[in-house]
């Protein structure tokens, strides 16, 4: 079937400005979640979701960032009043569920704020 | 929360040598250690994992072996390829399925 996508594939914004990237997960699979990777570093842990509940939001940076999964399928991740700081690939990742430890990643959205 | 480290950052090997890779992990209750492979613009693909209940794992070329007391894991690839060439990411799951990676190892093969 189908893997995880994310969209957009690249995203450039303004500072300031407010932007939601989108992360569609495998069907079927329960578990999703958000990462941040800047360049030569490794993937950084935002927030999980079980279902429609977010499990573990302990990795995002401060209150602009918030994310949704209102039907426990689809994902948004919307940070507010973005930083050049938040200029990075946002990885979004999916697993069964709960006891299934294998993550399927999506291609990712790299998002550059000028 | 869950610390890793990984060694080396960069690895050069000449084709068909072996290569390993070290990471040490600070929570107790980590129990599942995935590897990752990405290519330069790529998704991370999973190559490997071992869960806390086994010391050792091969698939083909790859191995990984966990000491739980020591609270390291490292992979080995052996006989390797140019299509080897990559950046290595270990990783540590623990609670609530909360993965932490390492820095990454950026992995040169020479043909």
């Amino acid at each position: 079937g189908a893997g995880v996508s994310q969209t957009p594939s690249n995203k450039v914004t303004e500072k300031g400005k407010y932007v939601e990237l989108r992360c569609d997960p495998i069907s079927g699979h329960t578990a999703l979640y958000w990462y941040r990777q800047s360049l030569g570093q490794g993937p950084e842990f935002l927030i999980y979701f079980q279902g429609t509940g977010a499990a573990d939001d302990s990795g995002l940076p401060n209150d602009r960032f918030f994310a949704v999964r209102p039907e426990g399928s689809v994902s948004t991740l919307k940070i507010q009043r973005t930083e050049r700081g938040d200029s990075a690939v946002y990885l979004c990742a999916s697993s069964f569920g709960q006891g299934a430890y294998e993550q399927y990643f999506g291609p990712g959205t790299r998002l550059t704020v000028t | 929360g869950e610390n890793v480290e990984q060694h080396p950052s960069t690895l050069s090997v000449q084709e068909g040598d072996s290569a390993v890779i070290k990471c040490t992990y600070s929570d107790s209750a980590s129990n599942y250690f995935p590897w990752y492979k990405q290519e330069l613009g790529k998704r991370p693909q999973l190559i490997i994992d071992i869960r806390s209940n086994v010391g050792e794992k091969k698939d083909q070329r790859i191995a990984v072996t966990l000491n739980k007391t020591a609270k390291h894991f490292s992979l080995h690839i052996t006989e390797t390829q140019p299509e080897d060439s990559a950046v290595y990411f270990c990783a540590a799951t623990g609670g609530y399925q909360k993965v932490t990676f390492g820095t990454g190892t950026k992995l040169q093969v020479i043909p």
